[in-house]
């Protein structure tokens, strides 16, 4: 069954320093990828998506992702955190092909960001 | 475009007592997704809809869950004789499945958190 791991269930960073999550999936076919960002007593906002068309994916926020397909991973990563970074961030994949849609979480990793 | 809205965002019930929550999906989304979310967890999709029709439910939802969309656009999720393991956040989304991909994106609504005392 396709799983999504994410490395790290905390992870602190002072303002201004490099945000690296990460995400590994398990998959022979490359799924369809996600990161959704979730703030405390809300629902989750899409980040980025990778679809099988460019390897490097900008979203929103200033946040990107690179798919590796050798490494089965989808890495998070912003160049400069913001204080309003801190919050929770879930890797998330649609197994390919599907028909459904149907979403499959990682356990989600905390974001701390220090002044 | 208002979003996804759910309602109650908040419920209290007592073990043994039936909830249902509300879900109203973004306007002309055809498809229609329930998740839960425990403490510490990602969500895990229990069951989704294209239109009306309950395409697929999780094992996770046992007898005692039940879905409907009855017109095709919003959606409820009643829970009967509740159980302190139903403690949860539920999550609904909705997308617009453009093609049989299975891609689009879903937006999801701020949740309902149950408590089951």
């Amino acid at each position: 069954a396709q799983s999504v791991t994410q490395l790290g269930s905390h992870v602190s960073v002072s303002e201004g320093a490099l945000v690296l999550l990460r995400c590994n999936y398990s998959s022979s076919v490359p799924p369809y990828l996600f990161w959704y960002v979730q703030y405390p007593n809300q629902g989750l906002q899409l980040l980025l998506k990778y679809t099988s068309a460019a390897t490097l994916v900008k979203g929103i926020n200033g946040f990107e992702a690179e798919f590796k397909k050798s490494e089965t991973s989808f890495h998070l990563t912003k160049p400069s955190a913001h204080m309003s970074d801190a919050a929770e961030y879930f890797c998330a994949v649609i197994p390919a092909p599907s028909n459904t849609g149907k979403l499959i979480f990682g356990q989600g990793t905390t974001l701390q960001v220090k002044p | 475009d208002t979003g996804v809205s759910q309602n109650p965002r908040h419920k209290i019930t007592k073990r043994g007592q039936n909830v249902t929550f509300r879900c109203d999906p973004i306007s002309e989304h055809n498809r229609l997704y329930w998740y839960r979310q425990t403490l510490g967890q990602g969500p895990e999709f229990l069951t989704y809809f294209q239109n009306e029709a309950q395409l697929e439910k999780s094992r996770l939802l046992s007898d005692r869950f039940s879905a409907e969309r009855p017109k095709g656009s919003f959606s409820t999720l009643e829970i009967q004789r509740t159980e302190q393991g139903d403690s949860a956040m539920y999550l609904c989304a909705s997308s617009l499945a453009r093609d049989s991909l299975g891609s689009d994106t879903q937006y999801f609504g701020p949740g309902t958190r149950l408590t089951v005392l």
